[in-house]
């Protein structure tokens, strides 16, 4: 089956820039999207279609997608982008898989 | 944006049965695809099953084929989930999410997802 990987944690220091990975086989190959998600929150679209920021989500985030590894960059990170993170691919046209998550800490 | 509201969720004994809804409001629900995304206690998101707009294609991850059911109703602007033998592993926040509408689809709604416990 089909999986996409992320670091379990990622740390930063405030107003530095924070990479998350996400890798899975040809993923260059499919769009991914990026979700964001506070301790008892629910999931939050950051970045869709590879490199697009929905309204409401700052320029601070973006991302890209080449070979088999997708890529969300925050850049001037900020103590509130402390969160978990997760990668989203489409496996097929009815299957859909998550990446692991990955916790971002700003410290 | 719309909204989307989970309910049906409790403690259960393994092996037993329980039926999920969503409740959609402020958009055009039955033009949309629908998901059920869960995550299980300090773990990551898992994709469960999907639903087109009309019903008429389905999608399960294959740990829970032949125990849940996906379904809607568009008259009622509901999403389902009939969950059948239930087991220890199935203990999760159960989200719906909306699919956009479009080539490259993603989840732009969530529900604030509601808690399902399946104990011994």
């Amino acid at each position: 089956s089909y999986e996409l990987t992320q670091p379990p944690s990622v740390s930063v220091s405030p107003g530095q820039t924070a990479t998350i990975t996400c890798s899975g086989e040809t993923l260059g190959d499919k769009y991914t999207s990026w979700y964001q998600q506070t301790p008892g929150q629910s999931p939050v679209l950051v970045i869709y279609e590879d490199t697009k920021r929905p309204s409401g989500i700052p320029e601070r985030f973006s991302g890209s997608n080449s070979g088999n590894t997708a890529t969300l960059t925050i850049s001037g990170t900020q103590p509130t982008d402390e969160a978990d993170y997760y990668c989203q691919a489409w496996v097929s046209s009815t299957v859909v898989v998550f990446g692991g998550g990955t916790k971002l800490t700003v410290l | 944006q719309g909204q989307l509201v989970e309910s049906g969720g409790g403690v259960v004994q393994t092996g037993r049965s329980l039926r999920l809804a969503c409740s959609a409001s402020e958009f055009t629900f039955s033009s949309y695809a629908m998901h059920w995304v869960r995550q299980a206690p300090g773990k990551g998101l898992e994709w469960v099953a999907f639903i087109w707009y009309d019903g008429s294609k389905k999608n399960y991850v294959d740990s829970v084929k032949g125990r849940f059911t996906i379904s809607r109703d568009n008259s009622k602007n509901t999403l389902y989930l009939q969950m059948n033998s239930l087991r220890a592993e199935d203990t999760a926040v159960y989200y719906c999410a909306r699919e956009t509408v479009g080539a490259i689809p993603y989840f732009d709604s969530w529900g604030q997802g509601t808690l399902v416990t399946v104990s011994s």
